[in-house]
């Protein structure tokens, strides 16, 4: 069964850029719809975007646009995140996901200096 | 943006009893494709979110056939027919109709 694992670092200061990257195994990152999406402590879900390896198009959350770019790079079976100028607000434990059905097990990035 | 509405937001079942989460959506989700874009995760303590229903009323790949799913257009609801103690989590319903794709608050279940 296919399983997602992200990685990157743990902590980034204010004004940085929070990067990180989603393993996949199991399966091929050259179909589906591969998304990141977060969770601040003890709240809800927001949606930050998605990339098709195909064409490596890309959908991403109006909210978040204008800082976020994410790729996909198939010889590592891999798709990452790179979210720009980040603040306080962006500390929250980030996901991985295939279409809708596997997630990875999410990893907290805390933003602090 | 789709705003997705959940209810109750918490709930708290004896073993064995049902349970039923609502979650109404600020549009209609049913694409020209036929296919009603409307999905429900459970998070249990410390988790990620897994899927349990996908497109309204599909349960997916080894979901227990307790949970059930059934709406249309706005109104969909998630149904456990008899909670057990492994239920216990948070419930969000997530639309994909359109992007930005949306969760609801998220409906927080607890055993009695």
């Amino acid at each position: 069964q296919v399983q997602l694992q992200e990685s990157g670092p743990g902590l980034v200061k204010p004004s940085e850029t929070l990067s990180l990257n989603c393993t996949v195994s199991g399966g091929s990152i050259s179909t589906y719809y591969w998304s990141w999406i977060r969770q601040p402590a003890g709240k809800g879900l927001e949606w930050i975007g998605r990339i098709y390896n195909s064409g490596g198009s890309t959908n991403y959350n109006p909210s978040l646009k204008s800082r976020v770019t994410m790729s996909v790079d198939t010889s590592k079976n891999q798709f990452s995140l790179k979210l720009s100028s980040v603040t306080a607000a962006d500390t929250a434990v980030y996901y991985c996901r295939r279409n809708f059905d596997f997630w990875g097990q999410g990893i907290l990035v805390t933003v602090s200096s | 943006d789709i705003v997705m509405t959940q209810s109750p937001l918490s709930l708290s079942v004896t073993p064995g009893q049902p349970a039923s989460i609502s979650c109404k959506s600020s549009q209609s989700l049913l694409h020209s494709d036929g296919k009603t874009y409307l999905y429900w995760y459970l998070q249990k303590p410390g988790q990620s979110p897994q899927l349990l229903i996908y497109e309204v009323s599909n349960r997916f790949s080894g979901v227990s056939d307790r949970f059930s799913g059934s709406g249309s257009g706005t109104d969909f609801t998630l149904k456990i027919s008899r909670v057990e103690a492994e239920d216990v989590g948070v419930y969000y319903c997530m639309q994909s109709i359109e992007l930005p794709h949306s969760f609801g608050q998220g409906t927080k279940l607890e055993i009695k």
